[in-house]
């Protein structure tokens, strides 16, 4: 069974420009999580999906950041404009239910 | 706000030199508290989930156990693979979100 994968595996981008970040979770699994670890911190959590559904936002830093996920399949979070704080390596991870989350691989983003 | 602390930050085994990590937790409700394992470059690996005191769980060298206020992973007997950072998380309350400590990396020497 494949595990959760995410594109770009590395980003470098100028500050101001928009990055796109894209996870497909692990078939089946309605749930679906956006974490970030920016250097030196620990992972902190952005957002859930339940299916196409926005569950929980409060991790979200700014509105600066926009996580879709159409049809309840994949989803991409779009950084725009993006800002030097904003580098670090951002995680997906999907669960079939409220039990253990699986991790992707993470995109390492370096803003410039 | 759910608080994790991980200690100690690194640990440095001999290869067949058990050892014990320590994850202290503050939540209002706890769920579930998770154990990964992350080795560089990768995504972190699930490992255990716990959800009562007293509940315990091992998979080859490793056993993490669980009380009201922390949670323990036990290394037995490490070998050079065991090398990596181990995380710790707990959810709590209504919430699916996983609150993370910030890791303790352990190598393993041969």
């Amino acid at each position: 069974e494949a595990g959760v994968t995410q594109f770009p595996s590395h980003s470098v981008i100028e500050k101001g420009q928009t990055v796109t970040l894209r996870c497909d979770p692990i078939s089946g699994h309605d749930n679906l999580y956006w974490y970030r670890r920016v250097m030196g911190k620990e992972i902190k959590f952005l957002l859930h999906f339940v299916k196409e559904s926005k569950q929980d936002e409060s991790g979200m830093p700014n509105n600066r950041f926009l996580a879709e996920r159409t049809g309840g399949t994949y989803s991409t979070l779009k950084v725009q404009p993006a800002e030097l704080e904003d580098s670090g390596v951002y995680f997906c991870a999907s669960s079939p239910a409220d039990n253990e989350q699986f991790f992707g691989p993470g995109t390492r983003l370096t803003v410039l | 706000e759910d608080q994790v602390t991980q200690s100690p930050e690194a640990l440095r085994l001999q290869e067949g030199e058990s050892s014990s990590l320590n994850c202290s937790y503050t939540v209002s409700g706890l769920r579930g508290l998770f154990w990964y394992r992350q080795d560089p470059g990768k995504g972190p690996e699930f490992l255990f989930t716990l959800y009562s005191a007293g509940e315990e769980k091992e998979k080859e060298r490793l056993k993490a156990t669980l009380t009201k206020k922390e949670s323990f992973l036990h290394i037995t007997a490490p070998k050079p693979e065991d090398s990596a950072t181990y995380l710790c998380a707990v959810q709590a309350g209504n919430d699916y979100k996983l609150s993370f400590g910030a890791g303790t990396t352990v190598t393993v020497r041969a």
